[in-house]
């Protein structure tokens, strides 16, 4: 059964960085891509980055100069560190797998159940 | 960015009915469109992918339609399940972006 989920703290202080786990289950980082996609509460979605099942990464352009996602395979873990955190940065953080539909990259097909984080001092 | 225009912002519509949510993209998207679901305090979940392929296990009831740069999600016979949230996403540039959403409600 493919499952993912996300951990790390709820609270971070303006100015702090951001670590986030994706802990997957019932498939293989070396063959699935992993993306980010966060939810600040009560309004859309927004794609932050991927990693691909090769290891390379891309990144939403926005946020290209905060962010980096890497992973450790042997662990099944995929992470996320975001730095120079401010308030509008508070959101629900999603890791989701890419289904490798041929052809096709930045669809997403499993989720996990998200993390809330809140930035405040 | 390309950027997507989801109408309406919500909607209330009533057992048995079908429903249509619209999405625009700012340009052409060469059906590089997917759709979610995403029940209150859930994760979103794949509906709809290349616009109009149906993901595995989605009920058929829902399907999706367009090219360009419109594109719709039809829900026919409207049950209670699907009070959701419903978002779409271009795909085609990889600075993929989603819609604002539209919340489906039932009357």
């Amino acid at each position: 059964q493919v499952q993912l989920k996300e951990s790390g703290p709820g609270l971070v202080q303006p100015s702090q960085t951001l670590s986030l786990t994706c802990t997957v289950a019932g498939f293989s980082l070396t063959s699935y891509n992993v993306h980010w996609v966060r939810q600040p509460p009560g309004k859309g979605l927004e794609w932050m980055g991927v990693i691909w099942n090769t290891g390379g990464t891309r990144y939403n352009s926005a946020l290209k100069s905060r962010l980096s996602i890497s992973k450790d395979t042997s662990k099944s873990q995929v992470f996320l560190k975001m730095n120079s955190l401010q308030t509008e940065d508070t959101a629900t953080y999603y890791c989701a797998r890419d289904p490798h539909y041929p052809g096709i990259h930045y669809v997403m097909d499993a989720w996990g159940q998200g993390a809330s984080v809140t930035v405040s001092s | 960015d390309i950027q997507m225009t989801q109408s309406p912002a919500s909607l209330s519509a009533s057992l048995g009915e079908t429903v249509t949510i619209e999405c625009r993209a700012s340009e052409d998207i060469y059906n590089g469109l997917a759709w979610y679901q995403q029940k209150p305090g859930k994760s979103p979940q794949l509906l709809i992918y290349n616009a109009n392929s149906l993901h595995t296990g989605v009920p058929s009831r829902f399907s999706g339609s367009g090219s360009g740069t419109q594109y719709s999600l039809k829900i026919n016979s409207l049950q209670s399940e699907d009070v959701a949230s419903y978002f779409c996403q271009q795909y085609y540039d990889y600075q993929n972006t989603f819609g604002a959403g539209t919340k489906l409600e039932l009357k």
